[in-house]
């Protein structure tokens, strides 16, 4: 079975300092990834995903992630933060075949940004 | 634009309560998902179902079931409510079932059962 780690439950930063989230899976074949925001009082929205390919995705918003496949990580970065980035940030781990497109997710880093 | 959408943002109940929580996407999509949130603990799977009538225990099933009579809708049940119960619960839909796919989110019910 697979699953997901967010070693970093809370990350405080300041407002136009870089920004890297960690993500660490375990999963035994290659894995579909996804990093999703959810600002306060919101449902989740996708940030960006991995499936195969160039092992840097862009995605929305001005994010990037990398897959290591040698570390097992898919962490987030953001060159430059913005106060509205502060929301919590979940990573997650699909399977193929028969897994009915279920989602296995991470604990969520919550982002703080101060001015 | 994809919607799903959740028919109570908040909601709160007394123990032993049967309660109703429903989930409307306009997508077309095959697979609905029912989790819910708690702090630290990120998402968890409660249910899912990949087609009108079908449905899945997904990792914390207990204490909760499912119905889905029509494509768009997928309604998830407690019983009888009980306080370990109070939580977020969102629902999310996607179109296939690839690994691959996106899932869309609703905006959540946070349920509080006193």
């Amino acid at each position: 079975a697979q699953s997901v780690t967010q070693p970093d439950i809370h990350i405080t930063v300041s407002e136009g300092a870089s920004l890297e989230l960690r993500c660490n899976y375990s999963y035994g074949a290659t894995p579909y990834l996804f990093w999703y925001v959810q600002s306060p009082g919101q449902g989740l929205q996708l940030l960006l995903k991995y499936f195969s390919g160039d092992t840097l995705v862009q995605g929305i918003k001005g994010f990037e992630a990398e897959f290591k496949r040698s570390q097992s990580s898919f962490n987030l970065r953001k060159p430059s933060v913005h106060w509205s980035d502060a929301a919590e940030y979940f990573c997650a781990v699909g399977a193929g075949g028969t897994s009915y497109g279920k989602l296995t997710f991470g604990q969520g880093t919550i982002l703080t940004v101060h001015p | 634009d994809v919607k799903v959408t959740q028919s109570s943002r908040y909601l709160v109940k007394r123990t032993g309560e049967k309660v109703f929580l429903e989930c409307v996407q306009d997508m077309d999509h095959e697979n609905m998902f029912w989790y819910r949130q708690d702090p630290g603990l990120g998402l968890r799977l409660i249910y899912f179902s990949y087609d009108v009538k079908m449905k899945e225990k997904g990792d914390i099933p207990e204490g909760y079931s499912v119905s889905r009579e029509k494509k768009e809708r997928f309604s998830l049940i407690l019983e009888s409510a009980s306080t370990n119960q109070t939580s977020m619960y969102l629902c999310a839909s996607s179109f296939g079932g690839s690994g691959r796919d996106t899932q869309y989110f609703g905006p959540g019910t946070r349920l509080t059962v006193l």
